[in-house]
């Protein structure tokens, strides 16, 4: 079945550690994201990648950082300038024709201790 | 920057009302786009609109791209219990192909039976 996945669903990470979450994506699409998402506010894009090898920044990058060397893959690194990295981080990919119809993962919720 | 103001924040309701929800932007958009998510997982679309006055059907849920281009309304009628989650509108001032959305910051329904 065609999709998007995400992993790890849970992971928890001590101040100061940098992580890596991973984003798959088998649908074909050239367009992929990330979000993130706190209680109560909107979805806010961290990284955008329209094509292989580049990438923009969103409303809210700095303290993250991304890659895009496969069409399938845009991994989302949360580095330690991250003042504030506690959240559900959201992936979606999206066609390049109609970029506002995102398909999302299952998102990934990062807990610092 | 662009900002989207969601209403009502939350509703609980019971089963077999119709609720109604909105979105206004102090910017013109281009699209309009709604999704809902349910607990834990990521948002699923809904609804998109890529015309001013548009009014689209899905189901019990209706849409509205508004005619001033600055806000969409989504209604969903005779609620039941598997409609509880976050809505979210979210819209895009670009063309269908360079779109960055902004999101509202979400509608939380729930559903008593």
């Amino acid at each position: 079945d065609g999709g998007i996945t995400q992993s790890p669903k849970y992971l928890f990470r001590k101040e100061g550690q940098n992580v890596t979450l991973s984003c798959e994506q088998n649908l074909n699409h050239d367009a992929m994201y990330w979000y993130r998402q706190d209680p109560g506010q909107g979805l806010r894009l961290i990284y955008y990648s329209q094509i292989v090898n580049d990438f923009q920044k969103g409303d809210i990058a700095e303290g993250y950082s991304v890659s895009r060397e496969k069409k399938e893959s845009f991994p989302l690194t949360v580095t330690s300038a991250q003042k504030n990295p506690t959240a559900f981080y959201l992936c979606a990919s999206s066609m390049l024709r109609n970029t506002g119809e995102l398909f999302f993962g299952e998102g990934s919720r990062l807990t610092v201790l | 920057g662009q900002q989207l103001n969601q209403s009502p924040q939350s509703m609980f309701i019971q089963e077999g009302e119709d609720v109604s929800m909105n979105c206004t932007s102090s910017s013109i958009f281009n699209t309009w786009l709604w999704y809902k998510q349910d607990p834990g997982e990521g948002p699923v679309l809904l609804i998109a609109l890529y015309k001013a006055g548009e009014l689209t059907s899905n189901g019990r849920l209706t849409a509205q791209f508004g005619i001033t281009r600055k806000d969409s309304f989504l209604n969903i009628s005779a609620s039941i219990p598997s409609d509880v989650g976050i809505y979210f509108c979210a819209g895009s001032a670009g063309s269908s192909n360079t779109g960055k959305l902004i999101f509202g910051q979400g509608t939380t329904l729930q559903v008593k039976p």
